[in-house]
C-alpha cells in the first residue's frame, strides 16, 4: 500500500550507460514531479508533469528525459551518465496548490 | 521565484533540551509554508504546513511552527526533544499558481545527543 514507489532503490553503473528510475503512485494525484538531492544534501526540483503534460522543466541537461505514460507513472531516463548525476533522486506528488507533496523514499545512484 | 534559507546547517542539542530551527523565506507571491523531515536513508515526510489561519501550527510528534509575514519567517520549535528528533529538516515553500513547485531551503541537522 506504498503512496509513492521508486524503483530501484540502488542503481550504481559505469559512466556512460543509460539508465532509467520508475515511480508511481497510487493516491489520485494529478501532479507528479522529479528532485534530485546532491551530496550535500540539497533538493532541487528537476520536471513537473500534471496529467502527463510536462509543466515545469528546470534547468537539467537534455540527457535527462521524463515521461509519463499516464498520470499514475512518472518515469526518468538518463543517458550517457556523468560522474556529477550521481545523487539521491526522489520523486513525489501531489493534488497541487496548497497541498503538501509526498514523496518517495529515493533511488540513489552513483555513477563510477 | 520564491528562496528560502535555513541559516542553520547544523543543531546539536541534549535530548530533554528546547531547540528551535530558523527558516527565513522570501517570495513575490502569495506562498504556503511547509517543514519536511528526513530520517536517515529515508525519504521526506510532511511534518507541518502552514496554509492560512491561524499562524501557529502543530504537528502530531510535539514539533510547532509560527509563520510571521512581517518578518517572513517560519520558524520551527519543539520544546523538549527527543534522540528520535535526530534527522534533516528541511523547511520550504509553495507558491501560488499554474507552475507551482515546491522550493526547499539547504537543510538542517538536528543532532540530539544524551
Amino acid at each position: 500500500d506504498t503512496a509513492v514507489s521508486q524503483t530501484p532503490k540502488y542503481l550504481v553503473t559505469q559512466m556512460g550507460n543509460d539508465k532509467s528510475i520508475k515511480c508511481e503512485q497510487n493516491l489520485g494525484h494529478d501532479t507528479m514531479y522529479w528532485y534530485k538531492q546532491d551530496s550535500k544534501k540539497f533538493l532541487k526540483i528537476m520536471f513537473s508533469y500534471n496529467n502527463k503534460e510536462l509543466i515545469i522543466n528546470e534547468t537539467v541537461p537534455n540527457r535527462f528525459s521524463p515521461k509519463s505514460p499516464d498520470k499514475a507513472h512518472l518515469n526518468l531516463h538518463i543517458n550517457s551518465l556523468e560522474l556529477g548525476d550521481s545523487a539521491v533522486y526522489f520523486c513525489a506528488s501531489s493534488y497541487g496548490a496548497p497541498h503538501g507533496y509526498t514523496f518517495g523514499s529515493g533511488t540513489r545512484l552513483t555513477v563510477v | 521565484a520564491q528562496s528560502v534559507t535555513q541559516l542553520d546547517s547544523q543543531v546539536p542539542v541534549f535530548e530533554e533540551a528546547p531547540v528551535e530551527l530558523r527558516c527565513n523565506y522570501s517570495s513575490s507571491v502569495s506562498v504556503y509554508l511547509f517543514w519536511y523531515v528526513q530520517y536517515p536513508n529515508q525519504g521526506l515526510q510532511l511534518l507541518l504546513k502552514y496554509l492560512s489561519g491561524s499562524t501557529l501550527v502543530e504537528s502530531i510528534n510535539g514539533f510547532e511552527a509560527e509563520f510571521n509575514k512581517s518578518q517572513t519567517s517560519f520558524h520551527l520549535r519543539k520544546p523538549s526533544v527527543h534522540i528520535s528528533d535526530t534527522a534533516e529538516y528541511f523547511c520550504a515553500v509553495l507558491n501560488t499558481g499554474t507552475a507551482s513547485k515546491l522550493t526547499f531551503g539547504t537543510g538542517t541537522r538536528l543532532q540530539v545527543t544524551l
